[in-house]
Formats: structure tokens, C-alpha cells, sequence
């Protein structure tokens, strides 16, 4: 079993419409988790971490965490085409005290205009 | 603000030539420092992580090595290249925030060996 787990996509969305995002992680105790953007050939960048069960906003974004289920998600509201990318799940493992991350393969996600 | 640098941005080596490549940090002080490699259409592996000048610890054994000789300087190197160290390498860079270890990229190194 994978560490964290994300359905690889690819993920068609209508220009407008929500994204939802999902991802599962087996270390029961991790603590932090996050939420990166890759667009094809370029690096990884945050788009926002959270570490308590239930929601956290940033803009058009919302990660929402469920520790009892292992279970986080990120929604994107009003997609846009700029939007299409990979998006990469990451957990902070319970074990560790230095940030290390265990990262999800990522799903693609795709705003069709 | 932080800057992280990476280069060269994209390498072409034989199989058997040596590598070097370099990472910096700006703008901050002892970061916490990672070495990744992306293979093709693949997740993230964390190849090296280093808390300090001269501490490395390897998470995956190979013919890889990295080295940090200065506090906001982190290198990854090989003696001789397998065909498979081909991929995407990535440095990145954390400090503690807001109860959380936040981790930011570097643009990132493309290396091709042929």
C-alpha cells in the first residue's frame, strides 16, 4: 500500500466549475499536510498546508482534512484554465521532526473552456 | 524574501561521467534543506535532507551523494552516472511556521543521461 494515494486523473473540469481533489494517507498520527501545483516541467509550488480536521481557505482554494478517515482533499473553486496542472498531495509523516514529506504520484487536472 | 537557485536548469552527461549539482538558498538562515528526484511521469523521491552544515542523512541508497558545506549550500553529486539517474532533480528548502514545516522549490534541474 502506497503512503499516500491520490487517483491519478486525468481530471476534466468545465471553466467555472469546482475541482475537487482528493487524497489518502496510511501514517495514522501525520500531522501536517499539503498542497502542491506542478505545471508540466516546471517545479512544484505550495499552494497551502493544513493540520486540523476540518476546513482552511485561501482564495478559490479550500483544503479540507479528516484525520479519523485519512483523508484530505483540496477544492478549487471557479476554474480556470490557468489552473490545469498536477496537483500533488504531501504528508508530514508522524516519525519525522525535520519536514520530510511523502508525496502522493498527483492528480491531473484539466479546465476545459 | 527567500530565493532558492538551482543549476545548471538542464544537463545532458554520458553514462560513467561524474555530477554536480548545485542549490542555494537567500533570504533565510539554517533552512532545512532536501534533495528529490522526478522520474518521468512519476511522484516525488526524497533522495537527501540535511538540518545543518555538514549533517546528511540518505533516504534511498544509490550511487548519488550530497554534501552541504556552507549553511544555505546543498550539492548533489556522482562519481559515475547510470543511465537511470535520469530525471528531474529538486532542491527544496523548509523553516518551522505556523505549526508546520512549509517547503518551497527550486525551479529545478533536468538531467538526461545518455
Amino acid at each position: 500500500q502506497k503512503e499516500v494515494e491520490q487517483n491519478s486523473g486525468p481530471l476534466s473540469v468545465p471553466e467555472g466549475a469546482i475541482a475537487s481533489l482528493n487524497c489518502t494517507y496510511s501514517d495514522r498520527g501525520s500531522q501536517s499536510f499539503f498542497w502542491y501545483r506542478q505545471y508540466s516541467g516546471k517545479s512544484p509550488e505550495l499552494i497551502m498546508f493544513i493540520y486540523s480536521n476540518g476546513d482552511k481557505e485561501d482564495g478559490r482554494f479550500t483544503a479540507q482534512l479528516n484525520k479519523a478517515s485519512q483523508y484530505v482533499s483540496l477544492l478549487i473553486r471557479d476554474s480556470q484554465p490557468s489552473d490545469s496542472a498536477t496537483y500533488l498531495c504531501a504528508v508530514n509523516p508522524p516519525t519525522d521532526s525535520w519536514g520530510k514529506l511523502q508525496f502522493g504520484a498527483g492528480t491531473q487536472v484539466v479546465v476545459t473552456p | 524574501s527567500q530565493t532558492i537557485h538551482q543549476w545548471p536548469a538542464t544537463l545532458v552527461q554520458p553514462v560513467g561521467s561524474p555530477l554536480s549539482l548545485e542549490c542555494t538558498v537567500e533570504g533565510t538562515s539554517n533552512p532545512n534543506l532536501y534533495w528529490y528526484r522526478q522520474a518521468a511521469g512519476r511522484g516525488l523521491q526524497l533522495l537527501f535532507y540535511s538540518v545543518g552544515i555538514g549533517q546528511i542523512s540518505s533516504e534511498v541508497p544509490q550511487n548519488l551523494s550530497a554534501s552541504r558545506p556552507q549553511d544555505r549550500q546543498f550539492i548533489l553529486s556522482s562519481k559515475k552516472l547510470l543511465l537511470s539517474d535520469s530525471g528531474f532533480y529538486l532542491c527544496a528548502w523548509s523553516q518551522w511556521r505556523d505549526r508546520a514545516y512549509e517547503q518551497y522549490f527550486g525551479p529545478g534541474t533536468r538531467l538526461t543521461v545518455t
